[in-house]
């Protein structure tokens, strides 16, 4: 079946360093993706979300990239802060027929070292 | 601006015990409305959703049971619990128009004993 992971479960940065957060998905006909924040004990937060006709964006400090070709998904945190430090979930859907049913990887855990 | 409540924030009940966790959203008309639970440590797995008053989709065949009696309230429930319905529950809406990201609310931590 489909499924939505990330290479690694970890992350450790510096304060002040990029940070960048992978997720492979599989279901190749999955158009939108959405990254969330969860910080401890809280529901996930949206962050930024990106359609498959686009291969960049960007918001404040952070960018999604995707490549297609791959099934790949990227989250970029620029100028990483101490408050950046959560998990990290990315997301895939099929717009609009699943009825925004995204599809969860296991999230990926970032701490910021000051 | 829309605003999601969850309540109670935690929960301790004891096994076999019945289970009723709200939803409310205001700000919003007509939203989809989900039930996630989250194992520790782990993505969310995806419990029941909701287009619409008493239309309720069953995802995972389980222990629980949703309902929608109102436009934008959302019940889980159980009848009686297991020590595997252990576990962070989270409510989300999102908008029907575009079925994009999720919205959601802070929570409920249940532990069952």
């Amino acid at each position: 079946g489909e499924s939505v992971g990330l290479h690694l479960p970890t992350l450790s940065v510096q304060e002040g360093d990029n940070s960048i957060i992978n997720c492979a998905y599989s279901n190749s006909a999955s158009d939108y993706f959405i990254w969330y924040k969860q910080e401890s004990g809280k529901g996930p937060q949206f962050i930024i979300d990106i359609r498959s006709n686009m291969d960049k964006r960007q918001g404040q400090r952070v960018t999604v990239l995707l490549n297609k070709t791959v099934k790949h998904l990227s989250l970029q945190i620029a100028a990483t802060q101490p408050g950046d430090s959560a998990v990290y979930f990315c997301a895939e859907n099929i717009i609009p027929s699943n009825a925004g049913k995204s599809t969860f990887g296991d999230g990926t855990t970032l701490t910021v070292k000051p | 601006s829309q605003t999601i409540h969850q309540w109670p924030a935690t929960l301790v009940q004891p096994v076999g015990s019945p289970l009723s966790l709200e939803c409310t959203v205001e700000g919003t008309s007509n939203p989809n409305l989900y039930w996630y639970r989250q194992a520790a440590g782990r993505g969310l797995q995806l419990l029941f959703y909701s287009v619409g008053i008493g239309q309720i989709s069953s995802e995972v065949p389980q222990n629980l049971s949703a309902s929608r009696p109102q436009d934008r309230q959302f019940i889980l429930s159980s009848k009686k619990l297991l020590l595997s319905d252990s576990g962070f529950y989270l409510c989300a809406w999102s908008a029907r128009a575009t079925n994009e990201k999720l919205f959601f609310g802070s929570g409920t931590q249940l532990s069952v004993l």
